[in-house]
């Protein structure tokens, strides 16, 4: 099956900082998606970014396909941005199955 | 509120038990799944379905097995838990597998003794 790679595994950040967290996948896919989960266990979607690129507040994602990577670029960090980041792409010919990364465990500090 | 609900939140069960954990959504989500989360391996697709009456299984489906009888109820079915399958169990649904708007439910901890 497909595999995903998240680089790097933990990444700890002073409060304001910017960060570039990065998802390598090894084959073509048809949907990828961004989540959060927070320091309480909850997932929430970030993106669905296939290609291309989008933003949303202080968050931004770029994923070039043809290269077989995505970029989640957080900006002026927050302490309330921390917890896991996933990332989670699902293959091409008809598959319907969602494959996550191991993901990018965050820490804001004060 | 739009949501996933999943049911119990915390399971503590004795090998061999049968158990059924819940999942209802309430946004008419055609698609519906669950995931394992483990330390270090993170989340790992069990089951998921299409739409009712249509299931396929992910990458661990072992030891599951799950149902989709009306659309918004999707339940995991333990026949008979090891503690192997002790886990934080997720739930999610979205509109369909290629869209935005994946929801996951709070979870269940699950520990088999």
């Amino acid at each position: 099956g497909i595999q995903v790679e998240q680089s790097p595994p933990d990444l700890i950040l002073q409060e304001g900082a910017n960060s570039t967290l990065r998802c390598n996948f090894s084959d073509s896919v048809n949907n990828l998606q961004w989540f959060h989960q927070n320091p309480w266990g909850q997932l929430i979607n970030l993106f669905y970014i296939p290609s291309g690129t989008k933003q949303n507040g202080r968050l931004s994602a770029t994923t070039v396909a043809t290269e077989r990577y995505s970029l989640l670029y957080i900006s002026s960090s927050q302490t309330t941005d921390s917890g896991v980041y996933f990332c989670a792409v699902r293959s091409g010919a008809g598959s319907y199955q969602l494959t996550f990364g191991k993901g990018t465990k965050l820490s804001v500090i004060p | 509120e739009a949501q996933v609900t999943q049911n119990p939140r915390y399971l503590i069960t004795v090998t061999g038990k049968k158990l059924t954990v819940t999942c209802s959504q309430n946004m008419n989500h055609e698609y519906m799944s669950w995931y394992r989360q483990d330390p270090g391996l993170g989340l790992r697709q069990i089951y998921y379905s299409m739409n009712v009456e249509v299931t396929d299984k992910g990458d661990v489906p072992e030891g599951y097995k799950v149902s989709r009888k009306e659309k918004r109820n999707f339940p995991l079915i333990l026949e008979s838990p090891s503690p192997n399958q002790t886990s934080l169990y997720f739930c999610a649904s979205s509109p369909s597998p290629y869209s935005v708007g994946y929801t996951f439910g709070s979870g269940t901890r699950l520990t088999v003794v």
